[in-house]
């Protein structure tokens, strides 16, 4: 049981590039989720999808896309990196929304 | 406790001593609190949880406690270990009881 597998682990980008991170969990959760992770502060969250086909907005959006075909896959896109997004990124999924979310290892992100 | 910023909270506790670790939180509908661990390099690991309709959770070596009248969190860990060294997250749920908001952490270093 691999629980929530995020790929890269470690990517560097230029300014303008995109790129998607992907993330999948073999769980069966409804619940998928992504985070960003700064220096010193705690998680905020970009995108959620409480289920295949239906996405949403969290606190820090903008610059990035998701989209959930299936319930097991939850990519996120960034559509033209700035340097405000170098960030560690994390997915998490839970059952249902509002329950225990497992993380995956996270993503480190770094745009020059 | 919490702060805002780059600087975290750090607390130093003795092998074999009990740690609390305290959180602050901001919402008063609040219903769901979780505490999660992180390591470094790694995600976030749940802990233990909390309902609203309770004031006292316990686990192996831990425990919640929920103050809902100052809108306090703590967690307790007993008999501390070096492998309890850490970031510790409390997180409760958002206004609309759909996502976690998470607070900034506490460092927990354990001294030999």
């Amino acid at each position: 049981n691999a629980g929530v597998t995020q790929t890269p682990k470690f990517q560097v980008l230029k300014t303008g590039q995109s790129m998607t991170l992907q993330c999948a969990q073999d769980m069966n959760h409804e619940y998928m989720s992504w985070y960003r992770q700064d220096p010193g502060m705690g998680l905020r969250l970009i995108h959620y999808s409480v289920g295949a086909g239906i996405t949403d907005q969290g606190e820090v959006p903008n610059g990035y896309n998701v989209s959930r075909s299936t319930t097991e896959d939850f990519p996120l896109r960034l559509l033209s990196a700035a340097p405000s997004q170098t960030s560690v990124y994390f997915c998490a999924s839970s059952l249902v929304m509002n329950t225990e979310a497992f993380f995956g290892q996270g993503t480190r992100l770094t745009v020059v | 406790g919490e702060s805002v910023g780059l600087h975290l909270p750090t607390l130093s506790v003795q092998e074999g001593d009990n740690s609390i670790i305290n959180c602050a939180y901001s919402n008063s509908a609040s219903d769901y609190f979780i505490w999660y661990k992180q390591e470094s390099g790694k995600g976030p690991q749940f802990i233990i949880d909390i309902r609203s309709n309770m004031d006292k959770r316990q686990g192996q070596r831990v425990t919640v406690l929920l103050n809902k009248t100052v809108k306090h969190l703590s967690l307790q860990i007993a008999a501390t270990q070096p492998g309890d060294s850490a970031v510790y997250f409390c997180a409760e749920t958002d206004n609309y009881g759909q996502n976690f908001v998470f607070g900034p952490g506490t460092r927990l270093s354990v001294l030999p």
